[in-house]
């Protein structure tokens, strides 16, 4: 039982590229996250799902897409990177209950560098 | 609009003393959840307590206790007889009902000495 698995863990863009981060869990979890954590902010919800084929905005989803084609399976999308964007990566999963929110477990983070 | 504020941004004590951690949340809902989490130097984020609105019974585990006030919408951490391993950044979260959203507090950086 892996948990929540996040590829890559590293990864340095230069301005204007584009990568696909892939979270994947194996809990069976209806909801998955992505977020961002920086220096003396926390951890800034980028989007999130509430289930295979549906994606939703969080706080801070500019320049960033995701999909959510496998119950499983969580990307999350730059398609033109920029500085902005360094930051560390956390993916995220809960299970679901109407009306109840449940703890999250969180990936192993992505550290990403955009120079 | 639900808001997370943990005003304490680094916390030093030294080891065997007790330290509390102050989170204090904002939310017009009446049903919510409330959790804690811990980020060690590692980086992972592991999950510690979750207490719903409507359960406002103190917990305790082992040397980590949890005091949920809602007269004063805090929900503070306490570690008795800090070791250096509890050195960590710790995050405060607020979900309310049915939003499926989580708000993080920015954290409190504890740091035990030896």
């Amino acid at each position: 039982n892996a948990g929540v698995t996040q590829t890559p863990k590293f990864r340095v863009l230069k301005t204007g590229q584009s990568m696909t981060l892939l979270c994947a869990q194996d809990m069976n979890h209806e909801y998955m996250y992505w977020y961002r954590q920086d220096p003396g902010m926390g951890l800034r919800l980028i989007h999130y799902s509430v289930g295979e084929g549906t994606t939703a905005k969080g706080e801070v989803p500019d320049g960033y897409n995701v999909s959510r084609l496998k119950k499983q399976n969580f990307l999350l999308g730059l398609e033109s990177a920029a500085p902005s964007q360094t930051s560390v990566y956390f993916c995220a999963s809960s299970d679901a209950l109407a009306g109840t929110s449940y703890e999250q477990y969180f990936g192993p983070g992505t550290r990403l560098t955009v120079t | 609009a639900q808001k997370v504020t943990q005003a304490q941004t680094e916390i030093s004590v030294v080891e065997k003393e007790d330290v509390t951690l102050d989170c204090v949340y904002e939310t017009r809902d009446t049903t919510y959840y409330l959790f804690w989490y811990k980020q060690p130097p590692s980086g992972e984020l592991v999950f510690l307590i979750r207490r719903n609105s409507f359960d406002e019974q103190n917990e305790i585990s082992g040397r980590y206790s949890w005091n949920f006030q809602k007269s004063t919408s805090s929900f503070n951490f306490t570690i008795t007889a800090s070791q250096v391993v509890d050195s960590a950044v710790y995050f405060c979260a607020l979900s309310e009902s049915g939003t499926y959203k989580y708000i993080f507090g920015t954290g409190t950086r504890l740091k035990v000495l030896a």
